[in-house]
Order: structure tokens, then sequence, then C-alpha cells
């Protein structure tokens, strides 16, 4: 079955830093990769997705690239703010599937 | 605002009452689950509707029933609430496969 390893957190940064979360997927089909921010006391929104091989998405000054022969997905942001504290969950979907299958969210804390 | 918006947003109720959450969906989508996340921000998926047919039905106790009178709408009933039930609950809707969910800001359900 189709499955998402993240990072684990808590991970704390002071702002201006380099963030990464990485992600790794067991798939047995071409699926459709994202990642997914849970701000304090809110919903998930899409961050960003990818729909295939060496696709890179984009969104917020973050990027993650979809590459198929590390199965990987690893989530970037160059200079962190203070208001990306969130949980940052990646999530993967088969072309075939309804079913978008989550990693276990990677807490992220960005100090002043 | 187009959107997914479920209510209420807080519910506290006590041990063996019977409790609603509402969902609904004006995004035209064809899609709609529900998503338990427990304290550790672990999402698992529990039911999901396709065109008001039920097509994602979990391992979930059968004290719980979700009810999808129009794809519109997909609403959650739980019966004999235990403690353990406390979880926040995030409706989502999405159209087709493979293009990830839009979610609603979730409801958080504690039981006493």
């Amino acid at each position: 079955g189709n499955s998402v390893t993240q990072m684990e957190g808590p991970v704390t940064l002071s702002e201006e830093a380099f963030l990464t979360i990485n992600c790794t997927y067991t798939a047995t089909g071409y699926p459709s990769l994202f990642w997914y921010v849970q701000y304090p006391g809110e919903g998930l929104q899409l961050l960003l997705k990818a729909t295939k091989a060496d696709d890179k998405g984009s969104n917020k000054g973050f990027e993650a690239t979809y590459r198929k022969e590390t199965t990987s997905f690893h989530l970037e942001k160059g200079s962190v703010q203070v208001s990306d504290s969130a949980v940052y969950f990646c999530a993967l979907s088969d072309q075939n599937d309804y079913k978008l299958s989550f990693g276990a969210g990677t807490t992220v804390t960005v100090r002043a | 605002d187009t959107a997914v918006s479920q209510t209420p947003k807080y519910l506290v109720t006590q041990m063996g009452n019977d409790k609603s959450i509402k969902c609904e969906q004006n995004l035209g989508h064809d899609t709609m689950y529900w998503y338990k996340q427990d304290s550790k921000k672990f999402l698992k998926i529990m039911f999901s509707y396709n065109n008001k047919e039920l097509i994602i039905n979990e391992t979930v106790p059968n004290r719980f029933s979700p009810k999808s009178p129009d794809k519109a709408h997909l609403n959650l009933h739980i019966n004999s609430l235990e403690l353990g039930d406390s979880a926040v609950y995030f409706c989502a809707s999405s159209q087709g496969t493979g293009r990830g969910y839009t979610f609603g800001s979730g409801t958080r359900l504690t039981v006493v």
C-alpha cells in the first residue's frame, strides 16, 4: 500500500534560517505528492504539490521537487519567518485512489 | 466565499451522549471525507462519499455513522460517546482522484 514517512519533529529554528523537512514515500503507482500546512487552531491548507517526476512545486517561498529515483519530496525554504510556525504534512494520492495518505506531521517553531 | 465549512467548531459533551457534526462544501466537488486528528496531530481517514455513495469506510467503531444527503453535504453522527473519541475531526472535499483535498477548519470534540 501507499505510505509516507516524514522527518520527526519538533523543529525549532531562528528567523531567516534555512528549513528542510524530509519526506519519502512508498507507492505502487505514480502518485501525486503534496505538502499541507496547519497553522495553530486551523485546518490544513494545501501549500504546494507536484504530479509527476521532476516537477517542482512552489508557494510562499517553499519548494519541493518530486524525485522518483529517491522516492522523496523534501520541503525547503531558504529564510523562514515567525509566521511559518506550523505543522507541515507530506501526503500522497494515487491517481486511481480517492484516499490521501499523510505523513505523521512535523511541528516547526520559528523564533524571532 | 467558496469553502468547506463544518459546524460546530467546538463541542464539549459528556460520555454516553450522541452528537452530530455537519459539513458543507460549495466547491462543486464530487467527493467528501471525514478525518480524525489525534493529540499527536496524526491524521486518520474515517469515511469518504463520492456522489452520495460510500467509497471509503476504514476501521471505525460502528458508533460512528456518516450520512450524505447530497454531494455537497456530509454529516458525522456519533453515538454513545467515549473519552477516546476526543479529537479534532476534519471534513474535506476533492474533485476526482489525485488532486488533493480542501479541508474545513475542524471540529474539536471533547468528551468529559
